[in-house]
């Protein structure tokens, strides 16, 4: 089985450009998180989704910062505009039930310049 | 609220030693415990959980033990290898989806 997949792996933007990170959940999985790793925060929830509906969105920094999932098999976290603060590794997390383990992706490593 | 607080690394040892990880937490309710393992330019993994008291989880030597009455799930290994290398994040779950991680400590095995 495939893991979760993310793209691109690695995105450096000036600020003030739309960047929009990609995920391919684990098929079957129906649970679906965004997570960003900062050396200064550690690991944050952002936001995640059951069944393709977002649940709890508390982590969402700012309103810059969207996520949709228009489908079982693919997630998109955007930020419009950037700004040098939102640099950070972001990953995406899915499980099947809430209940069990959350498989990660590899991360996309952001550089906002 | 929910937290978990991890011993701050860096942490290097030498292959073979005995290592151990400090974890304790704070949770409104029953949380289940987990840890988690990075490599570098990885993901997190699971490495092991515990859903209720006393269990103990294990994985690819690496043990922890869930203590309520300490509030505590420390990471052991009794003979580190130097592919142990990696970031160690203890965490919890009270809902069972939103997981609360600590700082993550790095560990370093020296051949």
């Amino acid at each position: 089985d495939a893991g979760v997949i993310q793209s691109p792996r690695h995105e450096v933007t000036e600020m003030g450009q739309e960047v929009t990170l990609r995920c391919k959940p684990i098929s079957g999985h129906d649970y679906l998180f965004w997570y960003r790793q900062t050396m200064m925060r550690g690991l944050e929830l952002l936001i995640y989704f059951n069944n393709n509906v977002p649940i709890d969105d508390s982590g969402m920094p700012e309103d810059r910062f969207s996520a949709k999932m228009p489908n079982a098999s693919f997630s998109t976290l955007k930020i419009q505009p950037s700004e040098p603060r939102d640099s950070a590794v972001y990953f995406c997390a899915s499980s099947r039930g809430g209940h069990q383990p959350q498989h990660f992706g590899d991360g996309t490593r952001l550089s906002i310049l | 609220g929910n937290s978990v607080t991890q011993m701050e690394g860096p942490v290097t040892l030498s292959e073979e030693a005995f290592l151990t990880i400090n974890c304790t937490y704070t949770a409104t309710g029953y949380p289940s415990l987990f840890w988690y393992v990075q490599y570098p330019g990885e993901g997190l993994q699971l490495l092991l959980k515990a859903t209720k008291a006393d269990d103990k989880g294990s994985n690819k030597g690496f043990e922890a033990t869930y203590r309520k009455e300490t509030t505590s799930f420390h990471l052991e290994k009794g003979s580190v290898q130097v592919s142990d290398s990696a970031v160690y994040f203890c965490a919890l779950s009270v809902l069972g989806y939103k997981l609360s991680f600590g700082a993550g400590t790095t560990v370093t095995v020296r051949a």
